[in-house]
């Protein structure tokens, strides 16, 4: 199975100050295609997780450009800009190129 | 307005079974790979299950393989999971998923509660 470990396991974050988070693979995400099937999603208190960033670095629809995806083969990051309130939760990253599905272990961010 | 709403989750005992139900409104579910993802209480999210449109490919995580069944009715605009020999490791919130894109989920459901306990 593919592992995916994220780093920091927390982080507290003065609003306006950026933030980043790391996603590593135990194994290349790179398909035959050309394409990185790693995925980031927000799981906000008591919601379901939503998609922010998809293939790396795509930003999802209406997800705000603060929110910045990058990285290739092995190594992936996250990185919010500008921290917001509404940033709170827990980041995780997913891949997709093979089964079983696999998380990482999530990424709490919290306000200071 | 799109969205998946999970209903069938409740308490149930060690061995017992439970059916979950996904309905999707505002578009077509023939027309998706749907998942099924769950979460136990304060951990993270596990994925369980996939099935693509037309219910051709499914594939288990191995923790359930063999005792969940995954299923659609595009006809009925509704995936489900059928979960039997339920142990207490089972309990979790179950989401079933819309996919984007290699499993990238676009829509997910509010969730429905699963609690295996004697």
């Amino acid at each position: 199975d593919i592992v995916l470990t994220q780093t920091p396991l927390s982080l507290s974050v003065t609003p306006g100050q950026p933030a980043s988070i790391s996603c590593k693979s135990s194994q290349s995400l790179l398909n035959s295609d050309g394409r990185t099937h790693l995925h980031w999603f927000l799981q906000r208190p008591g919601q379901p997780p939503q998609l922010l960033i998809y293939e790396v670095s795509n930003r999802f629809s209406g997800v705000p450009d603060r929110f910045s995806g990058s990285g290739s083969g092995t190594d992936f990051t996250l990185k919010i800009s500008r921290v917001e309130a509404e940033d709170v939760g827990v980041y995780y990253c997913l891949q997709g190129i093979q089964l079983p599905l696999t998380f990482g272990g999530g990424a709490k961010v919290e306000i200071k | 307005e799109v969205q998946l709403v999970e209903s069938g989750g409740g308490l149930v005992q060690p061995g017992g079974s439970l059916r979950l139900s996904c309905a999707a409104s505002g578009f077509t579910l023939s027309g998706y790979w749907m998942y099924w993802v769950r979460q136990a209480p304060r951990r993270g999210l596990v994925w369980v299950s996939r099935i693509n449109s037309d219910g051709t490919i499914i594939n288990y995580a191995d923790s359930v393989k063999g005792r969940f069944t995954i299923s659609r009715d595009n006809a009925k605009n509704t995936l489900y999971l059928q979960m039997n020999s339920l142990r207490d490791e089972d309990t979790a919130v179950y989401y079933c998923a819309r996919d984007f894109s290699w499993a990238a989920f676009d829509i997910c459901g509010q969730g429905t509660m699963v609690t295996v306990s004697s």
